[in-house]
């Protein structure tokens, strides 16, 4: 099975801060990488496909890149709406597993 | 818009048997394969089960595999997760999500885009 690692699991920041969320995976799996935005209380939703490419209606803060085994989720000025859990998960192989998670605070 | 909503979550006794379903609106149904994914009270989401849109190819996690049984019934736009011998580790919100798939030009690429609100599912004594 492929695991994934996120970093940090927990993060603070200001609004209109740079934030960047890391997902590793143990194996190669080109581009097939997904991140969820979970809000509490709330279904996830997705934010980036194919590890790069921004789903319809998503802000253009959230951006993210990334091949084979590390990837980066970027949210370009920290905005209170974005106060949430963020998953990555990878879509190569079955069991589609999801990084652990990293919930972002606003400072 | 494709809307999912899951029911058939409850308080249920370890060893104990329950059965989730997942109703779809729109006509589309039938062209897309399902997941179950199940979070935990307080911890991330876990991946529970896969099937395609025919049936025709299924997945389970190693920790359901032999006791979840996943169906689906394109006729009446449902999924469903039918749950044995459940444990007090099974306790958790259950999300059923359409599987997306997107031709790149080059390969396919999937993702899960729509999901449910969640059904929650107690097993406990």
């Amino acid at each position: 099975d492929i695991q994934l690692t996120q970093s940090p699991s927990f993060l603070s920041s200001s609004v209109g801060d740079t934030v960047t969320i890391t997902c590793r995976a143990s194996q190669g799996i080109s581009t097939y990488l997904a991140w969820y935005q979970q809000k509490p209380g709330k279904a996830p939703e997705v934010l980036i496909y194919a590890a790069s490419t921004l789903q319809s209606g998503v802000p253009s803060r959230f951006s993210g890149s990334g091949s084979g085994t590390e990837f980066t989720l970027t949210i370009s000025s920290l905005q209170p709406e974005d106060i949430a859990t963020y998953y990555c998960q990878q879509l190569k192989s079955h069991p589609r597993t999801f990084g652990q998670g990293t919930k972002v605070e606003i400072k | 818009e494709v809307q999912l909503v899951e029911s058939g979550g409850g308080l249920v006794q370890p060893g104990g048997s329950l059965r989730l379903s997942c109703a779809a609106s729109g006509n589309s149904f039938s062209s897309y394969s399902m997941n179950w994914v199940r979070q935990a009270p307080g911890k991330g989401l876990e991946w529970v089960s896969f099937i395609s849109y025919r049936s025709s190819t299924i997945y389970y996690s190693d920790s359901v595999k032999g006791r979840f049984t996943v169906s689906r019934d394109n006729a009446k736009n449902s999924l469903y997760l039918e749950m044995n011998s459940l444990r007090a580790e099974d306790t958790a919100v259950y999300f059923c999500t359409r599987d997306y798939e997107f031709w790149s030009g080059s390969y396919y690429y999937y993702y899960m885009d729509v999901w449910g609100k969640g059904t929650t599912v107690m097993v406990s004594s």
